[in-house]
């Protein structure tokens, strides 16, 4: 089956340094992958729609500069977060389509702590 | 009119019993309707999906009801097992566009 991997599973930095965090389709292409935040008990929100060889699609309230997103090539989108602090401490969560048609497959997440 | 909304927020079911979660949905666009499994520090996992032209679909112990006209659809796990514990977000989307999740479901089976 479909498998997307996300690295690192775990990332702790300090406060004002950035972290990039890989999303990989290992066995499709995807033109488009998606990034999610998710705090503790609540439901996956979309971040930004990312698309290979263009610019991301970002959801209303995310901050575009904060959240660089890139997607290089069709099995790629990175996502970096920059000038990190503590209230961006969450579950990063990438997912795609291998089958063109929703059928969403997600990676197993990336859990950063900012101290 | 994206929204999705999931009941119950959480849920306890003992062993062999029969587990029912179920979202709503506003926008008649939605195309697809996913079900996926969370456990905890994991990603989602797709666990069934239904499309609006049928009513009911059923993988194993899993069955999705599809109710067109009142907007709604469910997810039945049935034999509920201590191992069925986890998080359960029901999703929807438009034609291969962003999924809109439900608020998610935490359901513990109690052996």
């Amino acid at each position: 089956g479909a498998v997307v991997s996300q690295h690192p599973s775990r990332v702790i930095c300090k406060s004002g340094t950035s972290v990039k965090i890989e999303c990989r389709s290992l066995d499709f292409q995807a033109t488009t992958m998606f990034w999610y935040r998710q705090f503790p008990k609540q439901s996956l929100m979309l971040m930004a729609t990312s698309n290979e060889g263009s610019k991301a699609t970002y959801e209303q309230g995310v901050e575009k500069d904060k959240f660089l997103i890139n997607h290089a090539s069709l099995t790629l989108s990175t996502l970096t977060v920059t000038s990190a602090h503590p209230e961006d401490s969450s579950f990063y969560i990438c997912s795609a389509d291998p089958t063109g048609g929703s059928g969403y497959t997600f990676g197993s997440g990336t859990r950063l702590t900012v101290v | 009119q994206q929204q999705v909304k999931q009941s119950p927020q959480s849920l306890i079911v003992q062993k062999g019993g029969i587990s029912i979660i179920n979202c709503a949905y506003e926008n008649t666009a939605f195309d697809y309707f996913p079900w996926y499994q969370q456990f905890p520090g994991k990603g989602p996992a797709l666990l069934i999906a239904i499309r609006p032209d049928v009513s009911e679909k059923k993988e194993g112990r899993f069955t999705i009801s599809f109710n067109k006209s009142a907007k709604q659809f469910s997810l039945h796990i049935m034999d509920s097992q201590p191992g069925d514990s986890a998080t359960y977000f029901c999703a929807a989307s438009n034609q291969g566009g962003k999924l809109i999740f439900g608020q998610g479901t935490e359901l513990s089976v109690k052996p």
